[in-house]
Formats: C-alpha cells, structure tokens, sequence
C-alpha cells in the first residue's frame, strides 16, 4: 500500500509564489504526478516526475526527490484561475498503470 | 478530439433501481479504471481494467459491478444503488503512448435517494 499526505488547505496572494509539498511511502515507485482539479470538474495532467530532480513548465514546476519520498508542486506568479485542489498521486511499480492520489490539496489565490 | 466520455453526467435516482454509468475512450488506450470522489476523502479508485476482459478490484469495490467486452468502453454498474453510493464518478484511461498519464472524463454527479 502507499501512503501519500499532502496538505489540506493553502492560501496565497495573485502574483506569488506557492509550494505545495507531497510526501509518500510506497514499496516500488515508479513515477509521480501532478494534478490539477477545479471544483466539480475533471483532474487535469500537471506535471510528472520519475528521476530525481526539477521539472519545470511553464508557470508550474515539479521536484522529485525519491529517496526523501518527497514532492513539491511549485506554481509562480499566481493567478486567481489557480484557485483550485492539486492533487498528488504516485504510481507502484508493482500496480502497472494504477495511481493511487492523496486527498488533495485545496489552494485558494486572494486578490 | 482525445477523450473520455461519460454517460449521464447527472444522474438522481432511487434506493435499489439498477443503473450503468458508461465510459468510452477513442485513444486506444489498454487501461481503464473508475474513481469515485466524496469530500476529505480523495479520489478513491472503484474497479480498473488492464485490458480487454481484465478486470480487478480497487480501494472500493462493494455495490460495484464492471465489464470490458471491448477496448474502449468500460460501463460501471449499480445494482442496487444506495444513498452511500451518492458521489461524483470519475472514469480515465491510460496507454504506453501516453507515458501512462491519466485522461479523466467529465465526470458523473450521482444521488440516491
């Protein structure tokens, strides 16, 4: 099984910087990824991470450090449409395709 | 257009009256799964498929039923519904071609009654 935690709620400001960190327990990773989801509609791909390291696009940035079982989602110069809950999700190796997500972390961007 | 399609996207009924939720996906993709979605818990996987007449359990399969006669459709079904069954149904697929990213379709918001 995998545990994955991610915080619940994040608040920040139009125009910052935000890190939203995940961490995990899994007995054979083999990726994790990013999701993006606004309230009531579908995830949407963000970003994926399967080495060590930084993963930029965009406005929006991943890390991977696998040995710290540990991510973060870096999203710069906020805008108000970021309001949304990013999702963290890691994939077993020994599952095949399946992900398994966290709960979500719930990001509101104030003017 | 890539996509997951999902029929009905609303749906409200009663306790015990079988129902199918229908997903397809026009991306060839070999796997499938169902999630359903309730708040403080998470996206929580139902059923998934590998392939073609391949199918197994996830986190929460009791009240579920779910086939694969072919590639791009995987039909979720209720038999006999209950009000703990009321969430928002999510399918997706996933392919080698698509580095096994996750397409989601729209969404099925379901109550019963």
């Amino acid at each position: 099984g995998q545990n994955i935690d991610q915080p619940t709620e994040m608040t920040a400001t139009e125009g910052a910087i935000v890190q939203i960190n995940c961490t995990y327990q899994t007995s054979g990773f083999n990726g994790l990824f990013w999701y993006q989801q606004h309230a009531g509609e579908a995830p949407t791909f963000l970003s994926y991470n399967v080495l060590d390291g930084l993963e930029e696009k965009g406005r929006f940035s991943s890390f991977l450090s696998r040995s710290k079982g540990y991510s973060y989602l870096l999203l710069k110069e906020l805008q108000m449409k970021d309001s949304a809950s990013y999702l963290c999700a890691v994939r077993d190796g020994d599952s095949g395709y399946a992900l398994n997500f966290g709960k979500g972390t719930s990001l509101l961007v104030t003017p | 257009e890539a996509q997951v399609t999902q029929n009905p996207r609303y749906l409200i009924t009663v306790t015990g009256k079988k129902l199918t939720v229908t997903c397809s996906q026009n991306m060839n993709h070999e796997y499938m799964s169902w999630y359903r979605q309730d708040p403080g818990l998470g996206l929580r996987q139902i059923y998934y498929s590998m392939n073609v007449e391949v199918t197994d359990k996830g986190d929460v399969p009791e009240g579920y039923k779910v086939s694969r006669k072919e590639k791009r459709n995987f039909p979720l079904i209720l038999e006999s519904p209950s009000p703990n069954q009321t969430s928002l149904y999510f399918c997706a697929s996933s392919g080698q071609d698509s580095a096994y990213e996750q397409y989601f379709g729209p969404g099925t918001r379901l109550t019963v009654t």
